[in-house]
């Protein structure tokens, strides 16, 4: 079974500070791809980034950053000098073959507030 | 840009009603998806079409359905309509091509159903 653990629940910055979301994953899978998406107030999903299992360079994005360790089995997002626009609902997913491979699975998501 | 489009943002809903909630997008995409969102719960699937006419359920089809006649076109329904499918509905679609393909997702309906 895929499973994805966001064990944040809510952070809470004040603007300019750099801020780390948690994303621990479980797969059987040897070939599997991970995301971020942001959900606004507004309610859309916004894809931010995405993953595959062979490829564990960090990226960086401005100033969001994302290290993938698959010894840990962590996705983890960095927003560096953070602003009161990044305040959102962060979902991390993993999507495998498990199920036929169109099922992501979802985090709990971490709710994001950045105050000024 | 990818454009997926839910009919509607908000709806009030009666139980025992029949309820439709429709997605559109713009892109081609052969895969479409339902998910519905729950705090604490995350998104969870709820049905998903590989193309037109074809569906597959998803990890809680309970008391939905869903109709793909049209490749833009998803629809979700709801038979008859209970106070625990009060939730966020959230449309997403993407390009055949499996597991290196993203997943598009529309604003969301919010459900309310009384």
């Amino acid at each position: 079974a895929q499973k994805v653990t966001q064990a944040q629940t809510e952070i809470s910055v004040v603007e300019k500070e750099d801020v780390t979301l948690d994303c621990v994953y479980e797969t059987r899978d040897t070939t599997y791809y991970l995301f971020w998406y942001k959900q606004p107030p507004s309610g859309e999903l916004v894809f931010l980034i995405r993953r595959n299992s062979f490829d564990e360079q960090n990226e960086i994005s401005g100033r969001y950053s994302w290290n993938f360790q698959k010894s840990t089995s962590s996705f983890n997002f960095t927003i560096t000098a953070s602003q009161v626009v990044d305040s959102a609902v962060y979902f991390c997913a993993l999507e495998g073959f498990t199920g036929g491979g169109n099922k992501l699975t979802f985090g709990t998501g971490t709710q994001l507030k950045v105050e000024l | 840009d990818v454009k997926v489009t839910q009919s509607s943002r908000y709806l009030v809903k009666r139980t025992g009603e029949k309820v439709f909630l429709e997605c559109v997008q713009d892109m081609d995409h052969e895969n479409m998806f339902w998910y519905r969102q729950d705090p604490g719960l995350g998104l969870r699937l709820i049905y998903f079409s590989y193309d037109v006419k074809m569906k597959e359920k998803g990890d809680i089809p309970e008391g939905y359905s869903v109709s793909r006649e049209k490749k833009e076109r998803f629809s979700l329904i709801l038979e008859s309509a209970s106070t625990n499918q009060t939730s966020m509905y959230l449309c997403a679609s993407r390009k055949w091509g499996g597991l290196q393909e993203t997943q598009y997702f529309g604003p969301g309906t919010r459900l309310l159903v009384l």
